[in-house]
């Protein structure tokens, strides 16, 4: 069974730059998954970032990006910040109408 | 605005079924531009893709719950439900509804719009 994989953890500094992936345990994830990328707080519903790779939902700061890094889907957060300090879950569509997602990754800025 | 709104017990006896309804207010359920799913997050783990619904019934679901999950929906009432059945301790968790455009329609698909959540505990 296909799994998606992501970094459990990842820590940047602030002001740096984090790249968050998202990949398949077996195979290469392409524009054909149809990637996004969701942020959540603690106690709080998903909040959409990215849809389709790299097109960023209505109100999400340019900081944050979407792309295809090799054989996976890619979240950059430039210039980061404290309050991007978040859980980053990426979801990709499969045939027949079968979504997947990832573990999702803690986000630590310090 | 559109808002989708989860409702339905908060506590649930082991083998018995967990059963959630999902109201969409602001907008209508039947809308040929999307689907409507149900995605679920155990307490300090991970989110996980239940299953989605079209306004023609039309179903999909995780296929490791297909056997004990039943989506339906209810255009009359602008609602769709969620049926679980034969729960365990594991089916512990935050459940979401949310929106999905279709492919065909939009030319994307994504979970655009999500409701608050509504925790179900199964215990004794």
């Amino acid at each position: 069974q296909t799994v998606v994989t992501q970094e459990p953890s990842f820590s940047v500094s602030p002001g740096g730059t984090a790249t968050l992936t998202c990949g398949l345990s077996s195979g290469s994830v392409s524009t054909s998954h149809y990637p996004s990328w969701y942020q959540q707080t603690p106690g709080q519903a998903p909040r959409t970032l990215i849809y389709s790779t790299n097109t960023r939902s209505s109100g999400v700061p340019d900081r944050f990006s979407g792309s295809i890094l090799g054989n996976k889907a890619a979240l950059t957060i430039t210039g980061a910040q404290a309050d991007d300090e978040s859980d980053y879950y990426c979801v990709l569509y499969t045939a027949r109408g079968i979504w997947m997602f990832g573990g999702g990754t803690k986000l630590t800025v310090l | 605005q559109l808002q989708l709104q989860e409702s339905g017990p908060g506590l649930v006896k082991p083998s018995e079924t967990l059963s959630l309804t999902c109201t969409v207010s602001g907008g209508s359920i039947n809308n040929s531009s999307y689907y409507w799913g149900w995605i679920r997050q155990p307490p300090g783990k991970g989110l996980e893709w239940i299953g989605s619904i079209y306004y023609s019934g039309t179903t999909y679901y995780n296929p490791s719950l297909k056997s004990r999950v039943t989506i339906s929906v209810d255009t009359s009432k602008n609602q769709f439900s969620l049926k679980l059945s034969s729960v365990t301790a594991a089916d512990t968790a935050a459940y979401y509804c949310a929106r999905k455009p279709r492919i065909a329609v939009t030319g994307t698909t994504y979970f655009d719009l999500w409701g608050r959540g509504a925790l179900v505990t199964v215990s004794s």
